[in-house]
């Protein structure tokens, strides 16, 4: 069975600081994986994404993920944290050999920005 | 213009009444997705359809019906609102290709 786990609801840092928001999965098949960001009162627009390529992935406004199988994790970074990237974070772990049913969604992570 | 759009953005009403809530994408993918979101529980899905003749409940689509008119549209409906389920509601589609997932800006729906 899938699953995943934010480990943190809410994280807070200064501005130009780096950020982590941790995220744990469960998967009985090779997963792909998907980082989500929602700026308040707006849709979900898709970060990055993991798909059984390189471990290290790239994404858009200076993020990145790294899929690390023997930890089970994929945490999101970013070295230097800006304003506007105060938003909700989404881990999201999917099974392509599945349904759309095996789309599991993380609890989600605030972050939040300090001046 | 955006890819995915949903009607109402806002809606208030009352317990018992039916509310229907509109999806479409100018993306030309086959699948499409309802899922609420409430605050702490992420997102859940209701209802997806992989094809205009493809509809599968999700996780939670108790008190929930879906209606696929075209490829481009995809419609969920309350038969008779109740409190419980007020929450901001999200609309997806996907190519099938990959499980990249391209939401619409949500609804708000508030039940009294």
């Amino acid at each position: 069975a899938q699953s995943v786990t934010q480990l943190d609801s809410h994280v807070s840092v200064s501005e130009g600081t780096p950020v982590l928001l941790r995220c744990n999965y469960s998967s009985s098949y090779s997963p792909s994986l998907f980082w989500y960001v929602q700026h308040p009162n707006k849709g979900l627009q898709l970060l990055l994404k993991y798909t059984s390529a390189a471990t290290l992935v790239k994404g858009i406004n200076g993020f990145e993920a790294e899929f690390k199988k023997s930890e089970t994790s994929f945490h999101l970074t970013k070295p230097s944290a800006h304003m506007s990237d105060a938003a909700e974070y989404f881990c999201v772990v999917s099974d392509r050999r599945s349904s759309a049913s095996k789309i599991i969604f993380g609890s989600g992570t605030r972050l939040s920005i300090r001046p | 213009d955006a890819d995915v759009t949903q009607t109402p953005r806002n809606r208030i009403t009352k317990t018992g009444k039916r509310i229907m809530l509109e999806c479409s994408q100018t993306k030309g993918h086959d699948r499409m997705y309802w899922y609420r979101q409430d605050p702490g529980l992420g997102l859940q899905l209701i209802y997806y359809s992989f094809d205009v003749k493809d509809i599968n409940k999700g996780e939670i689509s108790d008190g929930y019906s879906v209606s696929r008119q075209a490829q481009a549209k995809f419609s969920l409906s309350l038969e008779s609102a109740i409190p419980n389920q007020t929450a901001l509601y999200f609309c997806a589609t996907s190519d099938g290709h990959t499980d990249t997932q391209y939401f619409g800006p949500g609804t708000r729906l508030t039940v009294l």
